[in-house]
């Protein structure tokens, strides 16, 4: 099992603000920066956030992302119907030499 | 048109062996750290392996240390996944992606008798 948390699930209606949560340790959030991807269903992954809370191009300025110590967490503003996906956070683990990912969340739209 | 393109994929028995490769275009290949990340049915992500540009650096997750080689020709533009000894629960979508920004759309490894 991961060693980064997240609620398995979140949802709001269309237009309202979600926000997820990923918990971690000294050992990767506390000391690597988070990374977030979604995950829409029957796809591969993209990558939503890099470095904490940089959006790579296309990405809607909708999606944010922020750290403090060994939490991050992604907030999904005026949230729309094809935002409804599984997000994962993850960062390197300098204990397991590896990288790590969050155990997910799955948002649904109301 | 930067992509990548997994093949290798299919049915195995335990035990058994497959490769993975990871097809590269549009870019480079040397200058990207590359990873495999594996999907169960119905989990979530489980980070497999890293190699650096030059290839001269390799991590691996614990679950599949001394069983799976990364490797990768950047002559060719190619990553591959050796895997040997493999086990039910290898059984997952594999994809590789260039450092986290772009993802391939995966290839399927099931490992049952």
């Amino acid at each position: 099992q991961s060693v980064v948390t997240q609620p398995p699930s979140a949802s709001g209606t269309p237009g309202q603000r979600v926000t997820i949560s990923c918990s971690g340790s000294s050992s990767n959030i506390g000391s690597d920066t988070v990374n977030w991807c979604q995950q829409l269903p029957g796809t591969a992954p993209r990558l939503l956030i890099n470095t904490n809370n940089q959006r790579p191009s296309g990405v809607p300025d909708r999606f944010s992302g922020s750290k403090s110590g060994t939490s991050a967490s992604l907030a999904i503003s005026g949230l729309q119907s094809e935002d409804e996906a599984d997000y994962y956070c993850a960062a390197w683990d300098d204990s397991l030499n590896g990288y790590v990912f969050g155990t997910g969340t799955k948002v649904t739209v109301l | 048109e930067v992509q990548l393109v997994e093949s290798g994929g299919g049915l195995v028995q335990p035990g058994g062996s497959l490769r993975l490769s990871c097809a590269a275009s549009g870019f480079t290949l040397s200058n990207y750290a590359m990873n495999w990340v594996r999907q169960a049915p119905g989990k979530g992500l489980d980070w497999v392996s890293t190699i650096s540009g030059s290839g001269g650096t390799t991590y691996y997750a614990d679950s599949v240390k001394g069983r799976f080689t990364v490797s990768r020709d950047n002559s060719k533009n190619t990553l591959h996944l050796q895997m040997n000894s493999l086990r039910a629960e290898d059984t997952a979508e594999y994809y590789c992606a260039r450092s986290w920004d772009v993802w391939g759309k995966g290839t399927t490894v099931t490992v049952s008798s």
